[in-house]
């Protein structure tokens, strides 16, 4: 079975700017997360997307969002980027049917630099 | 406020000793514990869990223990191996909720 996938791997983006990072779950999936890791801070929970809602929220402010579609794909979108943007973005995917406590699988990552 | 915590940031080992890899949670009500493995450059790998209604759960070389009472858990590598040089994260969720993650523990095994 085929894992997670993130596109793009690496992206550079100025100040001000928005950016989209794409996530195909594994086969069977219904649920997909995201979450923002920078050095000294863990991964941070974003949001969850489940059957195209989304099911949780983290932290962070409303430049960050989110959508799944009906083969549950998600996308990220940050809008006006800042420095403090710049992290590794992680996807996870998981059955979702256990209601959170199932085990998620990460992608590689959408590494976003900021300048 | 920090939910799951690893206070050790890093940890060294010699080859074919055991590494012990701590964890410490407050929230009583989490049911899920996950350990995974981080190598740069990649993502997280699941290796690890156990339900809240176990205490220990074995796979292989590794081993974790939960210590409700104590809101501890801890992942044991027997015997280490240079390969398992990288940053572990632990986790936990509650029905409802979303994973919470420690800040990591890098492991480092010398041979």
């Amino acid at each position: 079975k085929a894992g997670v996938t993130q596109t793009p791997r690496y992206l550079i983006k100025t100040r001000g700017q928005q950016v989209t990072l794409s996530c195909s779950p594994i086969s069977g999936h219904r649920s997909v997360s995201w979450y923002q890791q920078t050095p000294g801070q863990g991964l941070q929970f974003l949001f969850e997307y489940f059957s195209e809602t989304q099911r949780n929220k983290g932290n962070f402010p409303g430049r960050f969002s989110g959508r799944q579609f009906s083969n549950s794909r998600s996308e990220m979108n940050v809008s006006t980027l800042e420095l403090g943007d710049s992290a590794l973005y992680l996807c996870a995917s998981s059955p979702g049917l256990a209601g959170g406590l199932d085990t998620q699988y990460f992608g590689p990552g959408t590494r976003l630099t900021v300048l | 406020d920090q939910q799951v915590k690893q206070n050790s940031p890093s940890l060294s080992v010699q080859e074919g000793r055991i590494s012990i890899l701590n964890c410490d949670y407050t929230n009583s009500m989490f049911d899920y514990f996950l350990w995974y493995k981080k190598y740069p450059a990649e993502g997280p790998t699941f290796l690890i869990s156990i339900s809240s209604i176990k205490d220990k759960n074995e796979d292989g070389r590794f081993t974790v223990f939960l210590n409700k009472s104590a809101k501890h858990l801890s992942l044991h590598i027997v015997p280490s191996q240079p390969g398992d040089s990288a940053v572990y994260f632990c986790a936990a969720a509650q029905a409802g909720t979303a994973l919470i993650f420690g800040k990591g523990t890098t492991l480092s095994v010398s041979s």
